[in-house]
């Protein structure tokens, strides 16, 4: 079965940077675009990007641009979302989801890891 | 890209049916049939529920479906019960190649 695995809880400083980690399962992981979703506490969701794991080709939401970097390792088949210069107000809980279908971006998320809650506060 | 427009907070009692609306534009909902719903229980991840405007994925109870109209999508959940109550999200791809939610409606059973 697809399973995601996320990384866990993170405690950052302001200023600091964080690295969330994707491990799938349960199918190949280079067929489908990964996306990374975050969640302020209390708040809607939040479309950060994706990358393709196949070619490693990413597209970043334009608020996320210079900021987020999304890298994977095909061997471990794990995605990774990486967030720089981190602000009180990117306190969330960060989602990757898998898109819906094969070797296309549907913008459809249909597996979801768990979260991953990252805490900004000096 | 602003976020889609979506109520607050709808209500219903068991066995009655409620619709979300999804308000965006002509460059997102209207433009594309790529419009998605996901259910958001308290502390849990979020469920995909309608894809592609009024595709349900396997395993959704078919009490859930999709429409559009223009601008606008609509949730609907038929023979409500207890279990429905959650957050719902709408979401669709844009013309600037991104993906846009909207602010989410929170469903309460009475």
């Amino acid at each position: 079965q697809v399973q995601l695995v996320q990384s866990g809880a993170e405690v950052k400083k302001p200023g600091a940077s964080v690295k969330v980690s994707c491990k799938a399962s349960g199918y190949t992981f280079t067929g489908y675009y990964m996306h990374w979703v975050r969640q302020a506490p209390g708040q809607g969701l939040e479309w950060m990007g994706w990358i393709n794991p196949n070619s490693g080709g990413t597209n970043y939401a334009q608020k996320f641009q210079g900021r987020v970097t999304m890298t994977r390792d095909t061997s471990i088949s794990t995605a990774y979302m990486e967030l720089s210069r981190l602000r009180s107000d990117d306190t969330a809980v960060y989602y990757c989801a898998r898109d819906l279908r094969y070797y296309y971006d549907s913008s459809a998320f249909d597996y979801w890891g768990q979260g991953t809650l990252v805490t900004v506060s000096s | 890209q602003s976020a889609l427009t979506q109520p607050a907070s709808v209500s219903g009692s068991p066995g009655q049916s409620i619709t979300i609306s999804c308000t965006g534009t002509s460059s997102d909902v209207g433009g594309y049939n790529y419009v998605s719903w996901y259910q958001q229980h308290p502390g849990k991840a979020p469920k995909l529920m309608i894809y592609d405007v009024s595709n349900r994925p396997s395993g959704v109870s078919n009490r859930f479906s999709g429409s559009k109209s223009g601008n606008t999508a609509s949730l609907t959940i038929s023979g409500l019960q207890a279990e429905d109550e959650a957050d719902y999200y709408c979401s669709s791809y844009t013309s600037s190649s991104i993906v846009v939610f909207g602010g989410g409606t929170k469903l309460t059973v009475l």
